[in-house]
């Protein structure tokens, strides 16, 4: 079966980087785009972005331009999210989703990483 | 950006049907889709392009509506459907989602 399985919770300071990972499973990795939501605490669901995991190449949502990086380690079926100068509100659940041209839609996701910033 | 507006909360009995609309401040087509996230979980997807039931899915989920008008129905409701439910556009870049409604049981 389809997963997509997220690295562990993280605490950072104010100016920090942290790097959180997906791990794909069940599928060709490089036949779906992977995409990223944010979700603060107590919040609705934010697009950050996706990679196309066949070329790599990234789109960035305005927000998410500048510290934040996807890239993949294709040959381990993973995408990577890294956010660096962390800001105390970054501090959100971090989630990657397998889109699936068909339907338009991130048809699974990840459990969510919990990012929290502070100093 | 395409705004999504949901209404923030409903509270519906055990049995009942329940109907929540979302309506985007400009056309979408009919790439709208629906998720469920339930507290401590990863959304899960249950109608996409507006009313194919995705996999796996009950039918007494159900969606409809295109271009700026949406509903999703839960018909009869169960106490295990207590969650949020998303509406998500993924017509106009950057894609959106609507603020959630919060489902709760009598």
């Amino acid at each position: 079966q389809i997963q997509l399985v997220q690295s562990g919770p993280e605490l950072k300071k104010p100016g920090e980087s942290v790097k959180i990972s997906c791990k794909a499973s069940g599928y060709t990795f490089t036949d779906y785009a992977m995409h990223w939501v944010k979700q603060a605490p107590g919040k609705g669901l934010k697009w950050m972005g996706w990679i196309n995991t066949y070329t790599g190449k990234p789109t960035y949502a305005d927000d998410f331009k500048g510290r934040f990086v996807f890239s993949l380690e294709a040959s381990a079926s993973t995408a990577n999210l890294q956010i660096s100068n962390l800001k105390n509100e970054d501090t959100a659940t971090y989630f990657c989703a397998r889109w699936v041209r068909d339907s338009y839609a991130h048809v699974d996701w990840g459990q969510g990483v919990m990012v929290t910033v502070s100093s | 950006d395409t705004v999504l507006t949901q209404s923030p909360a409903l509270a519906v009995s055990p049995g009942e049907r329940v109907t929540i609309s979302c309506r985007a401040s400009e056309s979408v087509s009919t790439l709208m889709h629906w998720y469920q996230q339930k507290p401590g979980q990863q959304p899960k997807l249950l109608i996409y392009k507006a009313s194919n039931l995705a996999s796996g899915v009950p039918a007494r989920f159900s969606g409809s509506g295109s271009g700026t008008d949406f509903t999703f129905t839960i018909d009869p409701v169960e106490a295990d459907d207590i969650a949020t439910y998303y509406c998500h556009q993924s017509w106009n870049s950057p894609l959106t989602f609507g603020s959630g409604t919060k489902l709760e049981i009598k």
